[in-house]
């Protein structure tokens, strides 16, 4: 597509529930990012993919928080026993840079936003 | 741990104003990026500058990057109602590494 896809665009679970969020990237684009944007924050970075291997997961909160990209392309961000604390919008990204080594500018999709009750 | 810092937090100007909003950071950066985001959808870029130095121009928007590539700044020009939204600077090494934001408000 035109633009990087995320989906739902809006989630609302219950305390303890796992959830999916899915990233759609352009297509050729070989990295893959996820950050997560609390109200009046800046985005946080999570985790981020050079082709179907994680990079750099540093920002991954905790063992709850799982991204796989096992083709290449679509990624998913799981979230197990999810607690109010993660809501946020889970912001995706994905960027044309070859090696990670700059100058080139992520394009974001619209965000996921989780509302945990 | 990289920073960003970003001043002022919130602005709130009258239209056909000027403004200057300043990134600082204690780390160098490979590139520097200045992005703009509207509620409810994601950041969309609007500048990378990579060499110390650097100035560029989009519009009435002006970016520069600092000699030592610690800082930049961002400034508009008349600025109008349009000009609304969270502008967002970010550090690259490998990943972004955003600032807080901010919030700039153009009133009519």
């Amino acid at each position: 597509g035109a633009g990087v896809s995320q989906t739902p665009s809006n989630k609302v679970t219950e305390k303890g529930k796992y959830v999916e969020l899915r990233c759609d990237p352009i297509s050729g684009h070989t990295a893959l990012y996820w950050y997560r944007q609390s109200l009046g924050q800046g985005p946080e970075f999570l985790i981020y993919f050079q082709g179907t291997g994680a990079a750099d997961d540093s920002g991954l909160p905790n063992d709850r928080f799982f991204a796989v990209r096992p083709e290449g392309s679509v990624s998913t961000l799981k979230i197990q026993r999810t607690e109010r604390g993660d809501s946020a919008v889970y912001l995706c990204a994905s960027s044309s840079n070859p090696s990670g080594t700059g100058g080139y500018g992520y394009t974001f999709g619209s965000g996921t936003r989780l509302t945990v009750v | 741990t990289q920073l960003l810092e970003q001043s002022p937090q919130f602005l709130s100007i009258q239209e056909g104003e000027n403004l200057t909003v300043y990134c600082n950071s204690s780390s160098v950066f490979s590139s520097l990026q200045w992005y703009r985001q509207e509620p409810g959808e994601g950041p969309v870029l609007l500048v990378t500058v990579v060499t110390g130095g650097e100035v560029k121009k989009l519009k009435r928007l002006t970016f520069q990057f600092g000699d030592a590539r610690k800082d930049s700044s961002l400034h508009i020009t008349a600025a109008q109602p349009g000009d609304t939204g969270l502008y967002l600077c970010a550090g690259e090494e490998e990943k972004l590494v955003f600032g807080k934001g901010t919030k700039l408000t153009v009133n009519p």
